[in-house]
């Protein structure tokens, strides 16, 4: 069993739909989630960043750790066709740890 | 764009070859790291070196191997190719390599093995 587990997808939504990306992990001790976007052909970038429990909210995204569950979700609200991009989440125990990975879920937001 | 240069885009080899993939840190960042990525197996953390230093290794195999400079650019160095190795390849830099630390990729170098 993988530490991180996510759904490759692809995710297939109509554009301004409600997205829900979801990571499982197994390790209790992960206090350190973060949210990756990676567009085609290019490298990811830092999309979110949450630490322990609880949601973040940044305009149409909104990260939630819910730690009891050892699960984490990436909202996307009013979804635009520009979200079409993997969505990767990491997660560490804390920063003298590595960060995993997780697999990557593909989104494609039709228009 | 992030920031963080890799050289080249794209590479073409033969199986059994040898190639040096190179990365330039953003300004002010002391950590490389070095991913691997492939359709199958998403993406794969090799190696990080932070300030010249081997900080973490991943999954990366004996025929691999990397180094960073005193000017903090980095090198990974990749011998007896085989046709699995055909990859994106993937640097990313932060500023002190920390694992809370935001980590800016490169573009990649595409790599392909015939």
């Amino acid at each position: 069993q993988k530490e991180v587990e996510q759904d490759p997808g692809p995710l297939s939504v109509p554009e301004g739909a409600i997205v829900s990306l979801n990571c499982t992990y197994s390790n209790s001790a992960f206090q350190y989630f973060m949210w990756y976007r990676q567009y085609s052909r290019k490298g990811p970038e830092l999309l979110m960043y949450t630490y322990s429990s609880g949601n973040k909210e940044d305009g149409r995204f909104t990260a939630q750790v819910d730690k009891s569950s050892k699960y984490i979700s990436l909202f996307i609200r009013d979804s635009q066709p520009s979200d079409s991009a993997t969505y990767l989440c990491a997660m560490s125990e804390d920063s003298n740890y590595q960060l995993i990975w997780g697999a990557g879920t593909k989104l494609i937001i039709k228009p | 764009d992030s920031g963080v240069t890799q050289t080249p885009k794209h590479l073409i080899t033969a199986t059994g070859q040898r190639v040096t993939l190179r990365c330039s840190p953003r300004s002010g960042d002391l950590s490389v790291y070095w991913y691997q990525q492939s359709l199958d197996q998403g993406l794969q953390f090799l190696i990080q070196y932070y300030n010249g230093e081997e900080r973490a290794k991943g999954n990366i195999l004996e025929r691999f191997s990397a180094q960073q400079f005193p000017d903090l650019h980095s090198e990974l160095n990749l011998s007896s190719l085989e046709l699995g190795d055909s990859a994106l390849y993937f640097c990313a830099s932060s500023v002190e390599g920390g694992s809370t630390d935001t980590q800016y990729f490169g573009p990649g170098t595409r790599l392909t093995v015939l």
